[in-house]
């Protein structure tokens, strides 16, 4: 299996704060790397895909770059929906595999 | 607007089969480019794969759980279901359904249900 470790588990901002959340494949994953954000009780939710490319409706303030085994996502300036979990996800090969989560909380 | 719901029993007991259907709406569940997924979280933990079928009734499985993990298919209902047989407590987990979007260029999931706690207790 492919593994995912992102960091850091989790990480104090404050509102309009820069963050930047890393996660690292075991291996080279090429381009097939999916961040989602989920929220307390709630289901995870579809952000990121393709390393960059963010799905409908998402704010611009959040990007993702990276290629190969480092990815990375963005958040320009925190507010205050943003405060979630996030995870990454490798999609390269069979079976699909999460990070671990990095828990964005309020300092 | 696709929505997906699980249902099923909230207690099994080791030892015993963990069975979940989740329930499609909004779109036809054998038609598109999908697979139809299973993903649990332990409380407070991250998310594991359990395992997928696409719509020719072809599934796959996550090999740590395979010899114990069914994925079925019932278009008549547009549902699919999840058994998971020889429950112990490390199976207690938020069991999420979700639709797995692949094209020649993109795949992620992109529709999840709320999810569903199982708990695994005598």
């Amino acid at each position: 299996d492919i593994q995912m470790t992102q960091s850091p588990s989790s990480l104090y901002a404050s509102v309009g704060d820069r963050v930047t959340i890393t996660c690292q494949a075991s291996q080279g994953i090429s381009n097939y790397l999916n961040w989602y954000q989920q929220k307390p009780g709630k289901a995870p939710k579809l952000l990121i895909y393709d390393v960059s490319i963010l799905e409908r409706g998402v704010p611009s303030r959040f990007s993702g770059s990276g290629s190969g085994t480092d990815f990375s996502v963005t958040i320009s300036s925190l507010q205050p929906e943003d405060f979630a979990t996030y995870y990454c996800q490798q999609y390269d090969n069979l079976p699909y595999t999460f990070g671990q989560g990095t828990k964005l909380e309020i300092k | 607007q696709v929505q997906l719901q699980e249902s099923g029993p909230g207690l099994v007991k080791p030892s015993q089969t963990l069975s979940l259907t989740c329930n499609v709406s909004g779109v036809s569940i054998t038609s598109g480019s999908w697979y139809w997924s299973w993903i649990r979280q332990p409380a407070g933990k991250g998310l594991e794969w359990i395992g997928r079928i696409y719509t020719s009734g072809i599934s796959n499985y996550n090999p740590s759980l395979k010899s114990r993990v069914t994925i079925s298919l019932d278009t008549s209902k547009s549902q699919f279901s999840l058994k998971l047989t020889s429950v112990t407590a490390a199976d207690t987990a938020v069991y999420y359904c979700a639709r797995w979007y692949s094209s020649s260029w993109y795949r992620y999931f992109d529709s999840w249900g709320q999810g569903t706690l199982v708990t695994v207790s005598s």
